[in-house]
């Protein structure tokens, strides 16, 4: 079972360039997330999605943007790379709220220098 | 916002031993998650307290659920290298849509 796919799973950027960290799930979860983990740290919600179509804020949205066309991808776009932006970038789903667990993919590695 | 404080941040133990990681939360805890991350890799499900009391275990990890103080603790008994890793706790919110994380205990095993 595939579960929670992200790629690329390492990136260098220079500042000011722009990409997207891609996340795909076959679970067909209504909820995904984008989270951040700064070295040392615990996690940070970037932003989050309840379904398609539909997207909010978390934490620590500066900086992101994300879409979600359709249930299985919800993509994470940094428009103007900064080397504040350096961090793992992890993308999980689950089912809507009865309390289910949040299911995390591998990550990916992004520097920015 | 809700905050969680683990403790400690960092633990070395020798093989054989238990451990104690604790998790607390400033605001009221409607459902504690706790995840291990290996070095380098994503985060896996060990498992979710959601009542004042609850106890859960698997295999030699243990975690409980003190409501009143909004803390909970994880217990391995007899750690193994295997064991070695990053806990993470979670805490759900109210709505159940999002998790907040505390800081993460490293933990190494030395054999």
């Amino acid at each position: 079972n595939a579960g929670v796919t992200q790629t690329p799973k390492f990136r260098i950027l220079k500042i000011g360039q722009s990409m997207t960290l891609q996340c795909a799930q076959d679970m067909n979860h209504n909820y995904m997330y984008w989270y951040r983990q700064d070295p040392g740290m615990g996690l940070k919600l970037i932003y989050y999605s309840v379904g398609a179509g539909i997207t909010d804020k978390g934490e620590v949205p500066n900086g992101y943007n994300v879409s979600r066309s359709t249930t299985e991808d919800f993509p994470l776009r940094l428009e103007l790379a900064a080397p504040s932006q350096t961090s793992v970038y992890f993308c999980a789903s689950s089912r809507p709220r009865d309390n289910q667990p949040q299911h995390f993919g591998d990550g990916t590695r992004l520097s920015i220098l | 916002s809700q905050e969680l404080e683990q403790s400690p941040q960092s633990l070395i133990v020798q093989e054989g031993k238990n451990l104690t990681i604790n998790c607390t939360s400033s605001k009221t805890l409607y459902g504690l998650y706790w995840y291990k991350q290996k070095y380098g890799e994503g985060l896996i499900f060990l498992m979710m307290l959601q009542k004042g009391g609850e106890e859960k275990s698997h295999e030699k990890i243990t975690a409980k659920l003190d409501e009143k103080k909004q803390q909970s603790s994880l217990h391995i008994t007899a750690s193994q290298p295997s064991h070695a890793g990053i806990y993470l706790c979670g805490s759900q919110n109210n709505a159940g849509n999002m998790l907040t994380f505390g800081g993460g205990t490293r933990l190494m095993v030395k054999p």
